[in-house]
């Protein structure tokens, strides 16, 4: 069946840096892809989408690119913040259910 | 636009009890899908409806039911809780009418079965 797949964390990085949380899915056909974002406390936020190949979603200075060929749907932000920690959770529709990742948290020190 | 609201956000219960679990849609979404979070399995997906009827369903057992009334807002049921339902109970709502419509999630109810 579909399938999401993240790289473990968690990830700590100081501000400035430069993050990627890696992402790669099985699916038939071509689902939609999705980053969510979930704070201390909260549910979860869309941080950005790809509904097809090649597409870049882009949100608050993070951007992932749909990528086919490799099966991945990659995250990255040039430079994070310490407002950026939370946890990661890559995302594919299918039939109108979201299959997720199990999630990355990250850790931004100041 | 009101987000999707949740109620209540915490819930502490015995095992063998019931509860109920209700999510508010944004306005005008008329699709429901909810999902439960454990440290353990992730995210996963319950089950969804659109206009009052269950659409897609996951893989849970029948203990857990819910409903949508007319005006969209949705229910969530577990009966005979055990000790593995405690967790965080997230419902989402979309447009529901189109393949991919975006989901968009309440703050989560927090269930404690003692």
């Amino acid at each position: 069946g579909n399938s999401v797949t993240q790289m473990e964390g968690p990830v700590t990085l100081s501000e400035e840096a430069f993050l990627t949380i890696n992402c790669t899915y099985t699916a038939t056909g071509y689902p939609s892809l999705f980053w969510y974002v979930q704070y201390p406390g909260e549910g979860l936020q869309l941080l950005l989408k790809a509904t097809k190949a090649d597409d870049k979603g882009s949100n608050k200075g993070f951007e992932a690119t749909y990528r086919k060929e490799t099966t991945s749907f990659h995250l990255e932000k040039g430079s994070v913040q310490v407002s950026d920690s939370a946890v990661y959770f890559c995302a594919l529709s299918q039939g109108g259910k979201l299959i997720f990742g199990q999630g990355t948290e990250l850790s931004v020190k100041p | 636009k009101a987000g999707v609201t949740q109620t209540p956000r915490y819930l502490i219960k015995t095992r063998g009890q019931q509860v109920t679990l209700s999510c508010s849609p944004i306005s005008g979404h008329r699709s429901v899908s909810w999902y439960q979070q454990t440290p353990g399995q992730g995210l996963q997906f319950l089950f969804e409806y659109f206009s009052e009827t269950q659409r897609n369903k996951g893989n849970f057992p029948g203990r857990f039911s819910g409903r949508q009334f007319s005006n969209s807002r949705s229910e969530m049921n577990v009966s005979t809780l055990e000790l593995g339902d405690s967790a965080l109970y997230l419902c989402a709502s979309s447009l529901g009418d189109g393949r991919d419509n975006e989901q968009f999630f309440g703050p989560g109810t927090r269930l404690t079965v003692l």
